[in-house]
């Protein structure tokens, strides 16, 4: 397996700007996170859904932040519009509860500069 | 919901002394127990995990203790190693719900 895959890798982007950030999970996950990652804040969990339902979005820092997971093998976070604050590393991870570890997987992150 | 709190927010040791970080919690009914580390610019990975029902794991020179009446756990590194350095994130929760501590960059100097 690939792991967790996340896309893009690098994000630069304007002010206002609309943002996408893509994850697909290993197969066979059915939870799925996404984490935002500052120097100032740490990590933070935004939201987590279980079997493509969203179970936890107090992480969402506001209406600009929304999340959706269509199906078991992709997740989308959006932002729009962008604002400079919003630059981060945002992970995604995934997990299996069903097996008898509770480990979460990380992908390798998306690197948001907005500008 | 719960509250984890981590110390020290940063460790420097040497090479081949001990590191000991410590994390505490709120929630009673958590009863999973992960350590993540983290390297520059790469992704949080697990090292070891404990669950409620244990004191104590070792997996070589890492090892997490658990101490369920005072709520609190650490994470021991003996003989530390330049590779060692790296943040560290201790995470209790449960099954549904995990909260990460803030984060302790540990150091390892030669």
């Amino acid at each position: 397996d690939a792991g967790v895959i996340q896309s893009p890798r690098h994000e630069v982007t304007e002010m206002g700007q609309e943002v996408t950030l893509r994850c697909k999970p290993i197969s066979g996950h059915n939870s799925l996170f996404w984490y935002r990652q500052t120097m100032m804040r740490g990590l933070e969990l935004l939201i987590y859904f279980n079997n493509n339902v969203p179970i936890d979005d107090s992480g969402m820092p506001e209406d600009r932040f929304s999340a959706k997971m269509p199906n078991a093998s992709f997740s989308t976070l959006k932002i729009q519009p962008s604002e400079p604050r919003d630059s981060a590393v945002y992970f995604c991870a995934s997990r299996n509860p069903g097996s008898s570890y509770n480990e979460q997987f990380f992908g390798p992150g998306t690197r948001l500069t907005v500008l | 919901g719960e509250n984890v709190e981590q110390h020290p927010s940063t460790l420097s040791v040497q090479e081949g002394d001990s590191a000991v970080i410590k994390c505490t919690y709120s929630d009673s009914a958590s009863n999973y127990f992960p350590w993540y580390k983290q390297e520059l610019g790469k992704r949080p990975q697990l090292i070891i995990d404990i669950r409620s029902n244990v004191g104590e794991k070792k997996d070589q020179r890492i090892a997490v203790t658990l101490n369920k009446t005072a709520k609190h756990f650490s994470l021991h590194i003996t003989e530390t190693q330049p590779e060692d350095s790296a943040v560290y994130f201790c995470l209790t929760g449960t099954a549904s719900k995990l909260t990460f501590g803030t984060g302790t960059r540990l150091q390892v100097t030669l």
